[in-house]
């Protein structure tokens, strides 16, 4: 597609429930990435994908995190037993590899309640 | 954990008035950005910056790289409304792909 397109754009919860966030990156793009971004606050790295591989998850908070990528294109971040503080916006990017410089979706907004 | 600190957090001009963002860190970084993000948005890439002391530009807004690598500013000259937002200074070092993003500079113009 034209740009990165993240859904749900938005998506409640109830705490203890479980949550996927999907990510269609570029068409062309091999490196993905996740970020979460709290209010108010600057994206934080959660992880990054290099075609169907995680090159680097050390980002993601506890093992209730989990994210896939299995044809090198559209990724999925999973989040089991939910809580409170996994309120934020999640935001994906992609890149061609060696790029410098991401396009960003316009987000997940994940409220858990 | 390389930190990446933004100065001032907050910013409110009036229309026509300059303004310079800050963005430090005690890592050295291999390259540079500056995003927008506006609400309801993702961040959108402005300006990528590698080599230091360079500068770039972007119409009313100057960007430089320290010269030791370790710090940028982003200058904007008579501010616009549409200027407002959220502005994000992201650096990487050697080796990785991985960008950290600093705190970020909320800036609102008045018209």
């Amino acid at each position: 597609g034209a740009g990165v397109s993240q859904t749900p754009s938005n998506k409640v919860t109830e705490k203890g429930k479980y949550v996927e966030l999907r990510c269609d990156p570029i068409s062309g793009h091999t490196a993905l990435y996740w970020y979460r971004q709290s209010l108010g606050q600057g994206p934080e790295f959660l992880i990054y994908f290099q075609g169907t591989g995680a090159a680097d998850d050390s980002g993601l908070p506890n093992d209730r995190f989990f994210a896939v990528r299995p044809e090198g294109s559209v990724s999925t971040l999973k989040i089991q037993r939910t809580e409170r503080g996994d309120s934020a916006v999640y935001l994906c990017a992609s890149s061609l590899i060696g790029a410098y410089g991401y396009t960003f979706g316009s987000g997940t907004r994940l409220t858990v309640v | 954990t390389q930190l990446l600190e933004q100065s001032p957090q907050f910013l409110s001009i009036q229309e026509g008035e300059n303004l310079t963002v800050y963005c430090n860190s005690s890592s050295v970084f291999s390259s540079l950005q500056w995003y927008r993000q506006e609400p309801g948005e993702g961040p959108v890439l402005l300006v990528t910056v590698v080599t230091g002391g360079e500068v770039k530009k972007l119409k009313r807004l100057t960007f430089q790289f320290g010269d030791a690598r370790k710090d940028s500013s982003l200058h904007i000259t008579a501010a616009q409304p549409g200027d407002t937002g959220l502005y994000l200074c992201a650096g990487t070092t050697s080796g990785t792909y991985k960008y950290i993003f600093g705190t970020g500079t909320r800036l609102k113009v008045l018209a």
